[in-house]
């Protein structure tokens, strides 16, 4: 299996741009995760599926953040419109929660660098 | 606000056994306690997971009291390879968002 696979990898952008980052979990996972990781923050979840349903979205920021999962393969996070705050590391996970825990195993993608100038 | 804390940073030297804490005050009663490991320019990979007492794998051992306030990741004889940032995830009782991840302990193994 390939993993989760993100793209892309790296992204510069200007201030008021809308940004799209992509992911492709692993085949047959049943939750997929948005996190964001900056210096000053850390590691933070954004929201999470479970059978393409979003279950937790109290960690996107503001209405500028969305995100979507039409089908098991594909989750996309938008951003509109972008701020220079918004720079970070943009990290999607998947998991087989086979026991139904939130927090079982999740298997990470390499993360796409946001740049917004 | 839930939070769950690490030490910042830890120095070690090859061969030493590190233990690296986290605590977690308001963790949910049916969830697992899991730690990762990241390198610089990816992402987290999975070490160990357990849900209370002591679970053992080839790489680390995971300690968790009974009240499940914290829990301990230990790396029995670290290498160089070692040199990396581990963060424990956990979920939440309380606080608006309830899956969180550790601050983050920065482990640096010298020779």
């Amino acid at each position: 299996d390939a993993g989760v696979i993100q793209s892309p990898r790296h992204e510069v952008t200007e201030m008021g741009q809308e940004v799209t980052l992509r992911c492709k979990p692993i085949s047959g996972h049943d939750y997929l995760f948005w996190y964001r990781q900056t210096m000053m923050r850390g590691l933070e979840l954004l929201i999470y599926f479970n059978n393409n349903v979003p279950i937790d979205d109290s960690g996107m920021p503001e209405d500028r953040f969305s995100a979507k999962m039409p089908n098991a393969s594909f989750s996309t996070l938008k951003i509109q419109p972008s701020e220079p705050r918004d720079s970070a590391v943009y990290f999607c996970a998947s998991s087989l929660a086979g026991s139904g825990e939130v927090t079982d195993t999740q298997y990470f993608g390499p993360g796409t660098r946001l740049t917004v100038l | 606000l839930a939070k769950t804390t690490q030490p910042i940073s830890m120095d070690s030297y090859e061969g030493q056994e590190v233990n690296i804490t986290c605590s977690h005050n308001n963790i949910a009663t049916n969830d697992y306690i899991t730690w990762y490991q990241q390198f610089p320019s990816q992402g987290p990979r999975f070490i160990i997971q357990g849900y209370k007492t002591k679970v053992t794998n080839e790489v680390a051992s995971l300690f968790i009291p009974a009240d499940r306030k914290s829990s301990t990741l230990s790396l029995p004889r670290v290498s160089l390879s070692d040199t990396a940032v581990y963060y424990c995830l956990v979920e939440m009782n309380t606080g608006f968002q309830k899956l969180v991840f550790g601050t983050g302990t920065r482990l640096l193994v010298s020779p």
